[in-house]
């Protein structure tokens, strides 16, 4: 089983919809989420960090994070063209011995937003 | 803002040829990471550090080492480069209680 899972998309969806991205992880002890949007050619960007359970709005970003089913995931509303991209899931995964752990990205997501 | 700087955009090796590519951050994060990145097969780790000295190996290590003689600098070394070495190298890194920060990648080919 992967680190890291994200629902494989592509995912395709109207200008003004809602985009709805999923990413599951398999290690509990696992400590800080982020989403990531990349452009092709691109290094990531970061759009949201969560780190306890709930939800974490942020413009039209929403980062939801449950922890007992270990998933969590990113709602983008109100759509926009140049929100089509690649968006990366990223778990910071706790390590014996290291401060903070290691840092594991999903396969990513390809989200294109048509006019 | 914190600033990860890699040293080349784009790089074109020979075969057998010894690579470097250096990483340099300027926020005294511990961690530092190093990925590729393939189409289809996302980011993948190669290489942590999290102190000067201290290496991790990650998920695909074979074919490469690293060096973090200091704090600030975390570099990639493949020992004798490969035409399956051709991708888009990541370098991260990450101070609790911030977010990883990229540097801008070294898209790499090797002939």
């Amino acid at each position: 089983q992967k680190e890291v899972e994200q629902n494989s998309g592509p995912l395709s969806v109207p200008e003004g919809a809602i985009a709805s991205l999923n990413c599951t992880y398999s290690d509990r002890v696992s400590q800080s989420f982020f989403w990531y949007r990349q452009y092709s050619g691109k290094s990531p960007e970061l759009i949201m960090s969560i780190y306890s359970n709930g939800d974490k709005e942020d413009g039209r970003f929403t980062a939801q994070l449950n922890k007992a089913s270990q998933y969590v995931s990113l709602l983008i509303r109100d759509s926009q063209p140049s929100d089509s991209a690649t968006y990366l899931c990223a778990v910071v995964r706790g390590d014996r011995g290291s401060t903070l752990g290691r840092l594991y990205f999903g396969r990513g997501t390809q989200l294109t937003v048509w006019p | 803002d914190v600033k990860v700087t890699q040293s080349s955009r784009y790089l074109v090796k020979r075969t057998g040829e010894k690579v470097f590519l250096e990483c340099v951050q300027d926020m005294d994060h511990e961690n530092m990471f190093w990925y590729r990145q393939d189409p289809g097969l996302g980011l993948r780790l190669i290489y942590f550090s999290y102190d000067v000295k201290m290496k991790e190996k990650g998920d695909i290590p074979e074919g490469y080492s690293v060096s973090r003689e200091k704090k600030e600098r975390f570099s990639l070394i493949l020992e004798s480069a490969s035409t399956n070495q051709t991708s888009m190298y990541l370098c991260a890194s990450i101070s609790a209680p911030g977010h990883p920060n990229f540097g801008s990648g070294t898209r790499l080919t090797v002939v």
